[in-house]
């Protein structure tokens, strides 16, 4: 199993540009999360989706727009980028146990985003 | 390449001696705490978990401690070892009212391992 996939790992964007960064995950998880790490500000929660077809704001969530049509992919959209967007973008995934009990999140290795 | 910040608390300790992470959390509807691992370049990795009604879990070499009086998370390292360098992250799991759980982490602590 690849677990999570993010692609693309590395982007320059100029300020205004718009992109969208992809997350795939093969082990069949319901929930998927979008996180963005900054210096000094460990991983903020951008938006999450507990489900396909649903999705919902994290923490930061302005500027950033996400779809989750397909259980195994979760999309987050940049509409024009800026440069305080500049960040290590990090997607994660996990399941839900039986009785509705959470379990660990499961990481792709990050995509690095430059807004210049 | 490097992937979280310059300006994180830092705990240096020797090979081969006990570390000790502290983690406060803010939220007393959280019911499930994580710690995670990053390494430089990958993304967070689980270690240990523990749930809100139990204060003390074990696993290989670590232990979590909850005190939920305080809101207080520990991470313990036994006889540490240079490949427990890392970035070490708390994170609390409440519900949320979008349905579900959602999962906010702390700020990070960076462990150095002396040789």
């Amino acid at each position: 199993n690849a677990g999570v996939t993010q692609t693309p790992k590395f982007r320059v964007l100029k300020t205004g540009q718009s992109m969208t960064l992809l997350c795939a995950q093969d082990m069949n998880h319901e929930y998927m999360y979008w996180y963005r790490q900054d210096p000094g500000m460990g991983l903020r929660l951008i938006h999450y989706s507990v489900g396909e077809g649903t999705t919902a704001k994290g923490e930061v969530p302005d500027g950033y727009n996400v779809s989750r049509l397909k259980k195994q992919n979760f999309l987050l959209g940049l509409e024009s980028a800026a440069p305080s967007q500049t960040s290590v973008y990090f997607c994660a995934s996990s399941y839900i146990h039986s009785g509705r009990k959470e379990s660990p999140l499961h990481f792709g290795n990050g995509t690095r985003l430059t807004v210049t | 390449g490097e992937s979280v910040g310059l300006h994180l608390p830092t705990l240096s300790v020797q090979e081969g001696d006990n570390s000790i992470i502290n983690c406060a959390y803010s939220n007393s509807a959280s019911d499930y705490f994580i710690w995670y691992k990053q390494e430089s370049g990958k993304g967070p990795q689980f270690i240990i978990d523990i749930r809100s009604n139990m204060d003390k879990r074990q696993g290989q070499r670590v232990t979590v401690l909850l005190n939920k009086t305080v809101k207080h998370l520990s991470l313990q390292i036994a006889a540490t070892q240079p490949g427990d360098s890392a970035v070490y992250f708390c994170a609390e799991t409440a519900p949320s009212m979008a349905g579900g759980f959602k999962t906010i982490f702390g700020a990070g602590t960076r462990l150095f391992v002396k040789a």
